[in-house]
């Protein structure tokens, strides 16, 4: 089975703060998601990566950044925290190429409030 | 226009009867369907994943494909109270980059 761990289940930040978001999978996936999810709004793509250093925006970049120095991590950063991204934070991980139409696996999420 | 579009429920079904849940998607090009529950405050969970039309079968889970129709459905039989959760449906387009488009889900509720 793949395993895609999240650092954290539940995380408390203060506005301004710079956040870091860890996710690690064991599949050596090549392909790696960053999500986050809200009421009435459903699952929104924040940044993808489908090899190391290689990252592409997904639908809401804005406010965030990504980094992946190793296949099986992908970090969230939250550049300056602010109240609006109070949120659930999925990351998930997927086999294959670029193009690659396995699905993908989620981890528990991280439920962020900034204060 | 939503790309993929699910009713959002909540869908009651008494416990033993077949729930039946319906997707429908826009892109004529999409390759990949998916099905997903999540439990309140949990994670996604795949179920299902289907690529052909017709139907394929997982334990009580049923998918069915129809991509003239462009809708994708799931069925569940001898519904528990278990299987209370949101059903999303996700679905791969091609020149996505393998990324999913998810419906807004579908709430189910079970009752004994």
């Amino acid at each position: 089975d793949v395993k895609v761990t999240q650092s954290s289940r539940y995380l408390v930040k203060r506005t301004g703060e710079k956040v870091f978001l860890e996710c690690v999978q064991d599949m050596d996936h090549e392909n790696m998601f960053w999500y986050r999810q809200d009421p009435g709004l459903g699952l929104r793509l924040i940044y993808f990566s489908y090899d190391v250093k290689m990252k592409e925006k997904g639908d809401i970049p804005e406010g965030y950044s990504v980094s992946r120095e190793k296949k099986e991590r992908f970090s969230l950063i939250l550049e300056s925290a602010s109240t609006n991204q109070t949120s659930m934070y999925l990351c998930a991980s997927r086999g294959g190429s670029l193009g690659s139409n396995q699905p993908q696996h989620f981890g528990d999420g991280t439920r962020l409030s900034i204060l | 226009q939503k790309e993929v579009e699910q009713n959002s429920g909540p869908l009651s079904v008494p416990e033993g009867a077949i729930a039946s849940l319906n997707c429908t998607y826009s892109d004529r090009g999409s390759q990949s369907f998916f099905w997903y529950r999540q439990y309140s405050g949990k994670s996604p969970e795949l179920i299902m994943s289907i690529y052909s039309n017709g139907d394929k079968e997982d334990g009580r889970f049923t998918a069915q494909l129809n991509k003239a129709s462009q809708y994708v459905s799931l069925l569940i039989r001898d519904s528990q109270p278990s299987d209370s959760a949101t059903y999303l449906c996700a679905v791969i387009s091609i020149g996505s980059w393998g990324k999913l488009q998810f419906g807004a889900g579908t709430q189910v509720v079970v009752t004994p």
